[in-house]
Protein backbone atom coordinates (compact mmCIF):
# COMPACT_ATOMS: atom_id res chain seq x y z
CA UNK A 1 0.00 0.00 0.00
CA UNK A 2 1.20 3.58 -0.84
CA UNK A 3 1.85 5.60 2.19
CA UNK A 4 3.61 8.42 3.60
CA UNK A 5 5.40 8.95 7.10
CA UNK A 6 6.40 12.27 9.01
CA UNK A 7 7.09 10.25 12.29
CA UNK A 8 7.56 13.95 14.38
CA UNK A 9 3.84 15.31 15.16
CA UNK A 10 6.26 18.86 16.39
CA UNK A 11 9.45 19.89 15.79
CA UNK A 12 11.26 22.27 17.92
CA UNK A 13 14.05 24.73 17.22
CA UNK A 14 15.86 27.53 18.45
CA UNK A 15 15.73 30.52 15.54
CA UNK A 16 18.86 30.15 13.78
CA UNK A 17 19.65 26.96 13.98
CA UNK A 18 19.54 24.23 11.46
CA UNK A 19 16.13 22.49 10.99
CA UNK A 20 14.69 19.17 9.46
CA UNK A 21 11.57 18.02 9.46
CA UNK A 22 11.36 14.33 8.73
CA UNK A 23 9.15 12.25 5.71
CA UNK A 24 9.31 9.06 4.83
CA UNK A 25 7.69 7.30 1.79
CA UNK A 26 6.86 3.85 0.70
CA UNK A 27 5.06 3.57 -3.30
CA UNK A 28 5.55 1.09 -6.04
CA UNK A 29 7.44 3.02 -9.19
CA UNK A 30 9.25 6.35 -9.03
CA UNK A 31 7.24 8.61 -6.35
CA UNK A 32 6.92 12.48 -7.01
CA UNK A 33 7.26 14.13 -3.23
CA UNK A 34 6.15 17.57 -2.01
CA UNK A 35 6.30 19.33 0.53
CA UNK A 36 3.70 22.02 1.31
CA UNK A 37 3.52 24.71 4.22
CA UNK A 38 0.26 25.77 6.25
CA UNK A 39 -0.45 28.71 8.20
CA UNK A 40 -3.20 29.35 10.51
CA UNK A 41 -6.63 29.75 8.35
CA UNK A 42 -4.54 29.12 5.62
CA UNK A 43 -4.69 27.09 2.25
CA UNK A 44 -1.23 24.94 1.69
CA UNK A 45 1.33 26.48 0.45
CA UNK A 46 3.90 24.84 -2.20
CA UNK A 47 7.25 24.51 -1.42
CA UNK A 48 9.43 21.99 -3.68
CA UNK A 49 8.98 18.89 -5.47
CA UNK A 50 11.29 15.95 -6.56
CA UNK A 51 10.31 14.48 -9.84
CA UNK A 52 13.79 13.19 -11.28
CA UNK A 53 17.26 13.97 -10.85
CA UNK A 54 19.71 15.84 -8.32
CA UNK A 55 18.55 14.25 -5.01
CA UNK A 56 18.77 17.82 -3.46
CA UNK A 57 16.13 20.37 -4.00
CA UNK A 58 15.66 23.89 -3.23
CA UNK A 59 12.41 25.84 -2.96
CA UNK A 60 10.70 28.89 -1.63
CA UNK A 61 11.92 30.65 1.65
CA UNK A 62 15.08 29.13 1.97
CA UNK A 63 13.95 25.71 2.13
CA UNK A 64 15.54 22.54 0.82
CA UNK A 65 14.70 18.60 0.83
CA UNK A 66 17.06 15.53 -0.05
CA UNK A 67 15.30 12.79 -1.59
CA UNK A 68 17.07 9.34 -0.64
CA UNK A 69 16.19 6.68 -2.55
CA UNK A 70 17.74 3.71 -0.32
CA UNK A 71 16.01 5.38 2.60
CA UNK A 72 12.91 5.75 0.63
CA UNK A 73 13.06 9.53 2.51
CA UNK A 74 12.45 13.37 2.00
CA UNK A 75 13.47 15.83 4.31
CA UNK A 76 12.55 19.25 4.69
CA UNK A 77 15.78 21.34 5.71
CA UNK A 78 16.77 24.66 6.94
CA UNK A 79 19.94 26.13 7.35
CA UNK A 80 18.73 28.83 9.66
CA UNK A 81 15.15 29.14 10.73
CA UNK A 82 13.42 31.96 11.89
CA UNK A 83 10.23 32.46 13.83
CA UNK A 84 8.37 32.82 10.99
CA UNK A 85 8.84 29.34 9.91
CA UNK A 86 6.52 28.35 12.34
CA UNK A 87 3.39 26.31 10.48
CA UNK A 88 2.42 23.22 10.04
CA UNK A 89 4.13 21.14 7.13
CA UNK A 90 2.94 18.29 5.19
CA UNK A 91 4.78 15.95 3.15
CA UNK A 92 3.11 14.53 -0.17
CA UNK A 93 3.28 12.25 -2.65
CA UNK A 94 1.68 11.77 -5.92
CA UNK A 95 0.24 8.04 -6.28
CA UNK A 96 1.05 6.74 -9.57
CA UNK A 97 -0.81 7.53 -12.49
CA UNK A 98 -3.53 9.30 -10.58
CA UNK A 99 -3.95 13.29 -10.01
CA UNK A 100 -4.00 12.22 -6.06
CA UNK A 101 -1.84 12.46 -3.80
CA UNK A 102 -1.21 10.77 -0.20
CA UNK A 103 -0.39 13.08 2.83
CA UNK A 104 1.68 12.63 5.78
CA UNK A 105 -0.49 13.44 9.16
CA UNK A 106 2.02 17.06 9.53
CA UNK A 107 4.42 17.98 11.69
CA UNK A 108 3.91 21.25 13.47
CA UNK A 109 6.94 23.26 13.23
CA UNK A 110 8.02 25.47 15.95
CA UNK A 111 10.87 27.99 16.04
CA UNK A 112 11.35 29.69 19.46
CA UNK A 113 13.05 33.47 19.43
CA UNK B 1 -1.74 37.52 -9.25
CA UNK B 2 -3.36 34.37 -10.52
CA UNK B 3 -4.87 32.75 -7.84
CA UNK B 4 -7.17 30.23 -6.36
CA UNK B 5 -10.24 31.64 -4.27
CA UNK B 6 -12.55 30.68 -2.42
CA UNK B 7 -15.86 32.35 -0.96
CA UNK B 8 -16.92 32.97 1.85
CA UNK B 9 -14.19 32.18 4.08
CA UNK B 10 -16.55 31.64 6.93
CA UNK B 11 -19.82 30.38 6.71
CA UNK B 12 -22.64 29.37 9.67
CA UNK B 13 -25.11 26.89 8.45
CA UNK B 14 -27.70 25.25 10.24
CA UNK B 15 -27.52 21.64 10.96
CA UNK B 16 -29.60 19.99 7.70
CA UNK B 17 -29.68 23.35 5.94
CA UNK B 18 -28.11 23.13 2.77
CA UNK B 19 -24.90 25.12 2.35
CA UNK B 20 -22.84 25.77 -0.75
CA UNK B 21 -19.46 26.88 -1.23
CA UNK B 22 -17.41 28.09 -4.39
CA UNK B 23 -13.85 28.27 -5.31
CA UNK B 24 -12.91 29.95 -8.73
CA UNK B 25 -9.44 30.67 -10.86
CA UNK B 26 -7.84 32.12 -12.57
CA UNK B 27 -4.64 29.84 -13.29
CA UNK B 28 -6.69 28.26 -16.17
CA UNK B 29 -5.70 24.93 -14.77
CA UNK B 30 -7.91 22.02 -15.85
CA UNK B 31 -7.99 19.68 -12.82
CA UNK B 32 -9.76 20.91 -9.84
CA UNK B 33 -10.07 19.56 -5.79
CA UNK B 34 -12.30 19.65 -2.76
CA UNK B 35 -10.89 18.40 0.34
CA UNK B 36 -11.92 18.13 3.64
CA UNK B 37 -9.43 19.54 6.46
CA UNK B 38 -10.39 18.70 10.27
CA UNK B 39 -8.28 19.98 13.09
CA UNK B 40 -4.67 20.62 12.02
CA UNK B 41 -5.05 17.03 10.29
CA UNK B 42 -3.74 16.26 6.43
CA UNK B 43 -6.07 16.96 3.98
CA UNK B 44 -8.71 14.50 2.78
CA UNK B 45 -9.90 14.49 -0.69
CA UNK B 46 -13.63 14.29 -1.35
CA UNK B 47 -13.93 14.75 -4.93
CA UNK B 48 -11.91 16.10 -7.85
CA UNK B 49 -12.54 16.92 -11.78
CA UNK B 50 -10.30 16.42 -14.99
CA UNK B 51 -11.98 19.04 -16.85
CA UNK B 52 -15.92 18.33 -16.65
CA UNK B 53 -14.74 14.50 -15.75
CA UNK B 54 -16.08 13.99 -11.96
CA UNK B 55 -14.20 11.54 -9.47
CA UNK B 56 -15.82 10.78 -6.56
CA UNK B 57 -13.33 9.43 -3.70
CA UNK B 58 -15.17 6.12 -2.10
CA UNK B 59 -15.75 6.97 0.94
CA UNK B 60 -16.96 10.81 0.14
CA UNK B 61 -20.78 10.77 1.80
CA UNK B 62 -23.37 10.84 -0.48
CA UNK B 63 -24.22 14.27 1.46
CA UNK B 64 -21.16 15.77 -0.50
CA UNK B 65 -21.50 16.76 -4.13
CA UNK B 66 -19.90 18.94 -6.05
CA UNK B 67 -20.36 21.27 -9.71
CA UNK B 68 -17.69 22.73 -11.96
CA UNK B 69 -19.83 24.38 -14.71
CA UNK B 70 -17.07 25.78 -16.57
CA UNK B 71 -12.70 25.84 -16.33
CA UNK B 72 -12.87 28.88 -13.98
CA UNK B 73 -15.66 27.96 -11.34
CA UNK B 74 -16.49 24.62 -9.14
CA UNK B 75 -18.79 24.49 -5.74
CA UNK B 76 -19.21 21.75 -3.52
CA UNK B 77 -23.26 21.08 -1.79
CA UNK B 78 -23.48 19.56 1.72
CA UNK B 79 -27.27 18.85 1.03
CA UNK B 80 -28.09 17.82 4.67
CA UNK B 81 -24.86 19.02 7.13
CA UNK B 82 -23.98 17.31 9.77
CA UNK B 83 -22.14 18.25 13.16
CA UNK B 84 -19.47 15.82 11.77
CA UNK B 85 -19.14 18.45 8.43
CA UNK B 86 -17.84 21.01 10.78
CA UNK B 87 -13.87 21.64 9.26
CA UNK B 88 -12.34 23.94 6.69
CA UNK B 89 -13.13 22.91 3.01
CA UNK B 90 -9.91 23.65 0.97
CA UNK B 91 -10.12 23.86 -3.17
CA UNK B 92 -7.30 23.22 -5.35
CA UNK B 93 -5.91 23.14 -8.80
CA UNK B 94 -3.29 21.60 -11.29
CA UNK B 95 -1.92 21.42 -14.43
CA UNK B 96 -2.18 18.49 -16.07
CA UNK B 97 1.31 17.73 -17.94
CA UNK B 98 0.46 15.44 -20.83
CA UNK B 99 -0.11 12.79 -18.15
CA UNK B 100 2.85 13.27 -16.33
CA UNK B 101 1.09 14.62 -12.85
CA UNK B 102 4.04 16.09 -11.34
CA UNK B 103 2.77 20.10 -11.10
CA UNK B 104 1.99 20.86 -7.54
CA UNK B 105 -1.71 21.65 -6.63
CA UNK B 106 -2.39 25.51 -5.85
CA UNK B 107 -4.74 25.84 -2.67
CA UNK B 108 -6.95 28.02 -2.05
CA UNK B 109 -7.46 29.56 1.41
CA UNK B 110 -10.08 28.06 2.42
CA UNK B 111 -13.97 27.83 3.62
CA UNK B 112 -14.21 27.45 7.74
CA UNK B 113 -18.28 25.99 8.03
CA UNK B 114 -19.45 26.12 11.34
CA UNK B 115 -22.61 24.06 12.19
CA UNK B 116 -25.23 25.35 14.86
Amino acid sequence: AQSVAQPEDQVNVAEGNPLTVKCTYSVSGNPYLFWYVQYPNRGLQFLLKYITGDNLVKGSYGFEAEFNKSQTSFHLKKPSALVSDSALYFCAVIVPGTYKYIFGTGTRLKVLA
Amino acid sequence: DAMVIQNPRYQVTQFGKPVTLSCSQTLNHNVMYWYQQKSSQAPKLLFHYYDKDFNNEADTPDNFQSRRPNTSFCFLDIRSPGLGDAAMYLCATSRDSGGANNQPQHFGDGTRLSIL
